[in-house]
């Protein structure tokens, strides 16, 4: 059971362009959305986080819109390069449980120079 | 030694045989989880260890078991392995309390079932 859904599946972005890639859910037990950069061969590094009290938090380029009536939110990369190629995961976590990660099925994205 | 270093980064297992995964936690946690990650899908927790102990389990059979030791490093079992098994599988630690801003993936083990 697929309980966060991410999309697109890929992403091809010109240099300079925006990424967009959206995420929604089920559980409104989830109470906190991190979202994740990961590197062919490497485990996953933490990005950029938001809880549902917050609509939008940005840092650097980086920016999570959240919208919690509708279980939807969203990463914006904003003046995309091609150091950001990438696999990126939208997650949720209920701080019931601790630090368990239900995840998204991911997003390729190529930033094309 | 900071990171999270996992062992081996490479492995290779016939269907029925059983397999060990170690990971050596960052310096100063005390959690580990374990995820599994198939080929283009996203990690899935399969559970995690705080004071030697399993403290959360994901939707995995009872032939996925693991070990937490003294000094906070863990180890994953397998037995019985299925084709399906073949996967890159994480090891994530951290301290307990601190949440996912304390959370720090290792770069995982390539297990291929044949």
């Amino acid at each position: 059971q697929q309980q966060v859904k991410q999309s697109p599946q890929s992403l091809i972005v010109q240099k300079g362009g925006i990424s967009i890639i959206n995420c929604a859910y089920e559980n409104t037990a989830f109470d906190y959305f991190p979202w994740y950069q990961q590197f062919p061969g490497k485990g996953p590094a933490l990005l950029i986080a938001i809880r549902p009290d917050v609509s939008e938090k940005k840092e650097g380029r980086f920016t999570i819109s959240f919208n919690k009536s509708a279980k939807q939110f969203s990463l914006h990369i904003m003046d995309s390069q091609p150091g950001d190629s990438a696999t990126y995961f939208c997650a949720a976590v209920p701080s019931t449980s601790g630090s368990r990660l239900t995840f998204g099925e991911g997003t390729q994205l190529t930033v094309n120079p | 030694e900071t990171g999270v270093t996992q062992s081996p980064t490479h492995l290779i297992k016939t269907r029925g045989q059983q397999v060990t995964l170690r990971c050596s936690s960052q310096s100063g946690h005390n959690t580990v989880s374990w995820y599994q990650q198939a080929l283009g899908q996203g990690p899935q927790f399969i559970f995690q260890y705080y004071r030697e102990e399993e403290n959360g389990r994901g939707n995995f059979p009872p032939r996925f078991s693991g070990l937490q030791f003294p000094n906070y490093s863990s180890e994953l079992n397998v037995n019985a392995l299925e084709l399906d098994d073949s996967a890159l599988y994480l090891c994530a630690s951290s301290l307990q309390g601190l949440g996912i801003y304390g959370y720090t993936f290792g770069s995982g083990t390539r297990l291929t079932v044949v």
